[in-house]
């Protein structure tokens, strides 16, 4: 059964420090990585893909993905308090329809 | 407006009724899916359609079944509730081709079944 993993948390960072987020996959064919966010009683929303090695930048978000390792991280620059949630990992897997979530790290942006 | 809308937000039944929720969208996608969330499980696929003719079971679908009336409507039924599926719903849609893991969730149905 293909897997993703993730650590459940809670990740605790100061307030304009870098946190870092990370997720393993299980199987090398894999396609397609996603970070979802989501906010406390709200719905995941998407804020980075990324489908091939190495880093994409889009803001203060960096995913960076290394296929032969088989992990995707998510870092966020100068964290702010705005950034408490938690972090969805999602793998498609080649051949798949359909996304495979990981479980979620909670993120808490101290002031 | 949300481009995915589900109702109800909120539902507490009782074991054994049936419970229909609801999805509709407007973001012109062919494809959507339900997904349930329950604390330290993550989001697991419950069904999926690609479109009107086109409707698959997920990772958990026993218990649940679903009915795709329109492009832009995708509703799931628990025909017979019972506690174990008290959980968030949460309809997703999603373009095709290499936007298929770009999914947009509505705001989730809460569900408790007493």
């Amino acid at each position: 059964q293909k897997e993703v993993e993730q650590n459940s948390g809670p990740l605790s960072v100061p307030e304009g420090a870098i946190a870092s987020l990370n997720c393993t996959y299980s199987d090398r064919v894999s396609q397609s990585f996603f970070w979802y966010r989501q906010y406390s009683g709200k719905s995941p929303e998407l804020i980075m893909s990324i489908y091939s090695n190495g880093d994409k930048e889009d803001g203060r978000f960096t995913a960076q993905l290394n296929k032969a390792s088989q992990y995707v991280s998510l870092l966020i620059r100068d964290s702010q308090p705005s950034d408490s949630a938690t972090y969805l990992c999602a793998v498609r897997y080649f051949g798949n329809e359909k996304l495979t979530f990981g479980t979620g790290t909670r993120l808490t942006i101290i002031p | 407006d949300a481009d995915v809308t589900q109702t109800p937000r909120n539902r507490i039944t009782k074991t054994g009724k049936r419970i229909m929720l609801e999805c509709s969208q407007t973001k012109g996608h062919d494809r959507m899916y339900w997904y349930r969330q329950d604390p330290g499980l993550g989001l697991r696929l419950i069904y999926y359609s690609f479109d009107v003719k086109d409707i698959n079971k997920g990772e958990i679908s026993d218990g649940y079944s679903v009915s795709r009336q329109a492009q832009a409507k995708f509703s799931l039924s628990l025909e017979s509730a019972i506690p174990n599926q008290t959980a968030l719903y949460f309809c997703a849609t999603s373009g095709g081709g290499p936007k298929i893991g770009e999914l947009f969730f509505g705001e989730g149905s809460r569900l408790t079944v007493l």
